[in-house]
C-alpha cells in the first residue's frame, strides 16, 4: 500500500463545477502539499499546510490531521485548471521528505 | 526572481553514455532535491543537499547516478552509464527552510 493516496486517479468535469481531489496517508506527516503540474511538465506548489483550511482563489485546500486526510476544492472550475494535481506529505521531523502521490489527472470540459 | 533552472530541457542520448544535468537554485534557498518522474512510479525523491551537503542519498537507484553540489548556486545530476530505464523527467527544486519548495521545468531525457 502506498503511503500517500490520492483519489481519483482521473476525473473529468464540464466547466464551472465545483471539484474535490482527496488524499489519504498513513504517516505521521509535519506539512502536507498540493502541487500542480500542467501539460508540458512544470509544476507549482499551491499549498502547504499542517492543519485546518487554506484558501487561494478559487483553491481551497483542508486537512483533518487525526483521520490523516486531505481535500483540495476547486470552485467554479474553469478548462485551464485541467492539470495533474499531486498531494504530497512531508514526514515527520526536520529532516523529513516529501512523499508523493500518483497524481489525480484533471480535464475540465467547456 | 528567475526561479529554479534547470539544463537541458530536453536530451536524447544512447545508451552507454554519460549524461550531465544541471540545476541553478534560487539565491538563498538553502536546501536542493533532485526528484525523478516516471509514468509507472511518479515523482521519487533521488537525493537533496542542506547548505550543499548531501543530507539524504537513499533514493539514488545505484552506483551509475552521482550528484554534486559545488557551491550554494549550482549542482549537477550525473548518470554514467546511461541506460533506457532511466528515461524520465529529472526535476530539481529548491526551498529555503523546509517551506514551500520551487521546481524547475524538468529535464526530459529519453535513453535509446
Amino acid at each position: 500500500k502506498n503511503e500517500v493516496e490520492q483519489s481519483p486517479q482521473n476525473l473529468t468535469a464540464q466547466e464551472g463545477e465545483f471539484i474535490t481531489i482527496n488524499c489519504s496517508y498513513s504517516v505521521g506527516i509535519s506539512a502536507l502539499h498540493w502541487l500542480q503540474q500542467h501539460p508540458g511538465g512544470g509544476i507549482v506548489s499551491l499549498f502547504m499546510l499542517s492543519s485546518g483550511k487554506k484558501k487561494h482563489g478559487r483553491l481551497i485546500a483542508t486537512i483533518n490531521i487525526q483521520e490523516k486526510h486531505s481535500s483540495l476544492h476547486i470552485t467554479a472550475s474553469h478548462p485551464r485548471d485541467s492539470a495533474v494535481y499531486i498531494c504530497a506529505v512531508r514526514g515527520g521531523g526536520s529532516q523529513g521528505n516529501l512523499i508523493f502521490g500518483k497524481g489525480t489527472k484533471l480535464s475540465v470540459k467547456p | 526572481d528567475a526561479g529554479v533552472i534547470q539544463s537541458p530541457r530536453h536530451e536524447v542520448t544512447e545508451m552507454g553514455q554519460e549524461v550531465t544535468l544541471r540545476c541553478k537554485p534560487i539565491s538563498g534557498h538553502d536546501y536542493l532535491f533532485w526528484y525523478r518522474q516516471t509514468m509507472m512510479r511518479g515523482l521519487e525523491l533521488l537525493i537533496y543537499f542542506n547548505n550543499n551537503v548531501p543530507i539524504d542519498d537513499s533514493g539514488m537507484p545505484e552506483d551509475r547516478f552521482s550528484a554534486k553540489m559545488p557551491n550554494a548556486s549550482f549542482s549537477t545530476l550525473k548518470i554514467q552509464p546511461s541506460e533506457p530505464r532511466d528515461s524520465a523527467v529529472y526535476f530539481c527544486a529548491s526551498s529555503s527552510g523546509r517551506q514551500t519548495e520551487h521546481f524547475g521545468e524538468g529535464s526530459w531525457l529519453t535513453v535509446v
